[in-house]
């Protein structure tokens, strides 16, 4: 078992949906990493949460860390969101673990 | 003020070949973290460096991998003696002076290994 699974793997969502990504971990952890990755592979740190939430834009990420779950959420999508969206912690041993990955599309 | 730069952003290599791949952090920051994505699957953390330290090495390969970063220049992962396997793409983040790897992490755009 991952220590950090991601749901759904795949997401298909129209222009304008709302989105919400998904990221469980089994570790106690630092810190919480939201990513972004772009077709050509790119990787862009969306952010970074120890507890709370945090909200940059069209973009908000959540974490409970009693239930050890985060959240990443997107409102009205739009097709330059389409990439892959990874979770990755920190644990308190300063080991980071990644999520394998949630690949948005976001149809116009 | 310049992002993450990671050269080269392609390096084909011969097996048995060495393989050299820089990473200059963003002004300021003295964190650098490696990071390796193999064909097909996610993110693996290498190692995490501060300037002249290696602070976590356990997720580096247990031979023919170093890293180094220096008191002056960029930080280094060097692979010795590259096999098929080691194709992969190499990625280097950086982070501000202050709680290292629970900093926000800048990403470079990375270094895609091929091993022929």
């Amino acid at each position: 078992k991952n220590e950090v699974e991601q749901s759904p793997q795949n997401l298909t969502a129209q222009e304008g949906e709302f989105i919400t990504i998904n990221c469980s971990y089994s570790v106690g952890i630092s810190a919480l990493h939201w990513l972004q990755q772009h077709p050509g592979g790119g990787i862009v740190s969306l952010f970074m949460l120890s507890s709370g939430k945090k909200k940059h834009g069209r973009l908000i990420a959540t974490i409970n860390i009693q239930e050890k779950h985060s959240s990443l959420h997107i409102t009205a999508s739009h097709p330059r969101d389409s990439a892959v969206y990874i979770c990755a912690v920190a644990n308190t041993g300063n080991q980071f673990y990644f999520g394998t990955g949630t690949s948005l599309t976001v149809i116009p | 003020n310049a992002g993450v730069m990671q050269n080269p952003r392609h390096l084909v290599r011969r097996r048995g070949q060495e393989a050299r791949l820089r990473c200059s952090p963003m002004k300021g920051h003295s964190h650098v973290y490696w990071y390796r994505q193999l064909p097909e699957e996610g993110l693996k953390f290498m190692v995490y460096l501060q300037k002249e330290n290696i602070i976590d090495e356990s997720g580096m390969p247990k031979e023919r991998f170093s890293a180094e970063f220096p008191k002056e220049g960029p930080s280094i992962l060097r692979i010795q003696q590259v096999v098929r396997g080691d194709s992969a793409a190499y990625f280097c983040a950086s982070s501000p002076l202050g709680t290292g790897i629970e900093d926000i992490q800048y990403f470079g755009a990375g270094t895609r290994l091929s091993v022929l």
